[in-house]
């Protein structure tokens, strides 16, 4: 099993709309939860780091389930701009970083 | 201003030659980190160091090699051992645990 899964998507909206996705996690002992945007062909670039109580960000919205061993994200208002590769980046105590493999979401005008 | 700095950003390799990757970054971190990205794929780590004179294998380590001789310098080599190395290969960094994930611009290696 994968210590971190995706839902690879697609994920093909309309601007305006809400886009929501999760990435699961297998260990119980991860302590740090991110989300990165990457760009085709570009470094991944912080979207925005999880926090046990949730937090949001402009129109993203992140959560942590702990009990269930996942992340979310959720974008509202999609813009052309959203369109990208998004990363759930999971950190445990020994400086070990795992990566999904990344959501990819594509807006269309 | 800080970050990690990555060369060369396009390289091209024979068949059967040693390439060294740079990173390096002033932002005074202790963990460094490399990965590699094939096209649609997530990233992958190859190597990871967490202090200086000390590093250990990722999870497709086999055909690289790394040194991490000082704080703000992590390398990579791609030996000939590596028979697919075309990739996209990203360093990182990260100060204190769970801190923000720094990363270099990348670099794109081809095999001739």
């Amino acid at each position: 099993r994968k210590e971190v899964e995706q839902d690879p998507g697609p994920f093909n909206v309309p601007e305006g709309a809400t886009v929501a996705f999760n990435c699961t996690y297998s260990n119980s002992a991860s302590q740090s939860f991110f989300w990165y945007r990457q760009d085709c062909r570009k470094e991944p670039k912080l979207l925005m780091s999880v926090y046990s109580s949730g937090n949001e960000d402009g129109r993203f919205t992140a959560q942590l389930n702990r009990a269930s061993q996942y992340i979310s994200l959720l974008i509202r208002d999609s813009k052309l701009s959203d369109s990208a590769t998004y990363l759930c980046v999971v950190s445990s105590n020994d400086y070990k970083l795992s990566f999904g493999a990344g959501t990819t979401v594509t807006v269309r005008a | 201003d800080g970050g990690i700095t990555q060369s060369p950003k396009y390289l091209f390799r024979k068949e059967g030659q040693n390439v060294t990757l740079s990173c390096e970054q002033n932002l005074n971190h202790d963990a460094m980190y490399w990965y590699r990205q094939d096209p649609g794929q997530g990233l992958r780590l190859i190597y990871y160091s967490q202090i200086v004179n000390d590093f250990q294998k990722g999870d497709i380590a086999e055909g690289y090699s790394v040194s991490r001789e000082k704080k703000e310098s992590f390398p990579l080599t791609v030996t000939s051992a590596q028979k697919n190395p075309t990739a996209f290969y990203l360093c990182a960094s990260t100060g204190t645990y769970g801190n923000t994930i720094y990363f270099g611009e990348g670099s794109w290696l081809t095999v001739v």
